[in-house]
């Protein structure tokens, strides 16, 4: 079973507008979340993350907001920029155990 | 979907011992496959990217001689962690790339190794 779910494969937004990436979970007792961003041949890259503790973290352009309740993370993108055009992916982590989203494609229109 | 598999999950080891980490795409050939190593809170580290065929390139600070990788095929890459010592325990994880358009990488289960 997957353990974290990114449903939307890939995402097309125009420049300037928000960007919103979303990751579903399924176990409750996952107490830590990453975004890592990742470009064409290189190796993903950490983008941001938060912890349970909390439901929104925000870090220049980008914010990460945790709705435990629902099991659900999103990344916001604001404003979207042409450079910001790259595979997305989640991350939840409890102990040693991490699990990772098969990753949304996003591309932001000039 | 694709999928890449780790082997093993988990392995401990003794101290001075080497072991090796298998990663293998499932279901599509990966020209190139990605080592990271993973401590609880932090971000992924990326160790080194393998190529099929030739000789994996390291990020730097990566010991090239600890950490053997090799990318016999097109659907295998290993890692051998040489000369275990308890500050190499820590998770490891494989993405691979079957490339084309997109570029979608998938990442394997991960593998917890712990060195005593």
């Amino acid at each position: 079973d997957q353990q974290v779910k990114q449903n939307s494969p890939s995402l097309s937004v125009q420049e300037g507008r928000i960007s919103i990436l979303n990751c579903d979970y399924t176990n409750s007792m996952f107490d830590y979340f990453l975004w890592y961003k990742k470009y064409p041949a290189e190796g993903p890259t950490f983008l941001i993350s938060i912890s349970s503790i909390k439901d929104k973290n925000e870090d220049g352009r980008f914010t990460v907001f945790l709705n435990k309740s629902a099991k659900h993370l999103s990344l916001h993108i604001v404003p979207s920029q042409p450079g910001d055009s790259a595979v997305y992916f989640c991350a939840v982590n409890t102990g040693n155990q991490f699990y990772f989203g098969t990753g949304t494609s996003l591309t932001v229109i000039p | 979907g694709a999928v890449v598999s780790q082997h093993p999950s988990w392995v401990i080891c003794k101290s001075g011992t080497s072991v090796k980490i298998e990663c293998r795409s499932l279901d599509f050939q990966a020209t190139t496959m990605f080592w990271y190593r993973q401590f609880p809170k932090q971000s992924l580290m990326l160790m080194a990217t393998s190529n099929e065929g030739s000789k994996a390139t390291y990020e730097q600070g990566v010991e090239k001689d600890k950490f053997l990788i090799n990318h016999a095929s097109l659907t295998l890459s290993t890692l051998t962690v040489t000369s275990a010592h308890p500050e190499d325990s820590s998770f490891y994880i494989c993405s691979a790339s079957p490339g084309g358009p997109g570029n979608t990488i998938y990442f394997g289960e991960g593998s917890w190794l712990t060195v005593v």
